[in-house]
């Protein structure tokens, strides 16, 4: 049973644009909703996370949107640059046993 | 944050090996944790590495599969054992900083069993 469902696959976006990725979840005990970005051959990096007592996070170009009701939750990249290209993952936990479940991953690629 | 490193970052093994992983964090942390991500794919949880006790593993991972050591808060190692094709991934290895709910991963170890 896959608990967070990540999409698109893939996505393909032209330099200044705006990369939107979604996630939905299925367990309304998860409490905490972080994103994370992973280049080839590194480990995923935290880029962002959101709790559900918010309904919006930013941090410079990357915001997280969030609706508790529909159980959604999406990462927009603003103003997208070719080294944001990379693989991001959603993911969610819950309370603080730190077990994320993850999303199966968005790779963007953004185009010069 | 933490700094966490890993070895090997990649190896190559034989069918019926078995290889240790070594993490190494700058911290003293109380959840480490080992995940699985197959080439092109999301990450699995394998377990969650318990200081002074014996891991804890998730459904489709057994200990002796993937016997994990914690001997204090800032290392752990994953042993793959009799190894197959089928455990080529990459293995991370992630930590959870108390008092918060984030967690950051290692850069990695490639394995690939020919």
């Amino acid at each position: 049973q896959q608990q967070v469902k990540q999409s698109p696959q893939s996505l393909i976006v032209q330099k200044g644009g705006i990369s939107i990725i979604n996630c939905a979840y299925e367990n309304t005990a998860f409490d905490y909703f972080p994103w994370y970005q992973q280049f080839p051959g590194k480990g995923p990096a935290l880029l962002i996370a959101i709790r559900p007592d918010v309904s919006e996070k930013k941090e410079g170009r990357f915001t997280i949107s969030f609706n508790k009701s529909a159980k959604q939750f999406s990462l927009h990249i603003m103003d997208s640059q070719p080294g944001d290209s990379a693989t991001y993952f959603c993911a969610a936990s819950k309370g603080s046993n730190y077990k994320l479940t993850f999303g199966k991953g968005t790779l963007l690629t953004v185009n010069p | 944050s933490a700094v966490i490193s890993q070895k090997p970052s990649r190896d190559i093994c034989q069918r019926g090996t078995s290889l240790t992983i070594q993490c190494q964090v700058d911290s003293q942390v109380t959840m480490m944790f080992w995940y699985r991500q197959q080439p092109g794919q999301s990450l699995t949880l394998i377990a969650t590495a318990n200081q002074g006790s014996e891991a804890t593993y998730e459904s489709g991972f057994v200990i002796d599969k993937f016997p994990i050591s914690r001997p204090n808060l800032t290392f752990s190692t994953l042993t793959v054992s009799n190894m197959s094709p089928e455990d080529s991934s990459i293995y991370l290895c992630s930590v959870g900083i108390s008092g918060t709910y984030e967690q950051y991963f290692g850069p990695g170890t490639r394995l690939t069993v020919t």
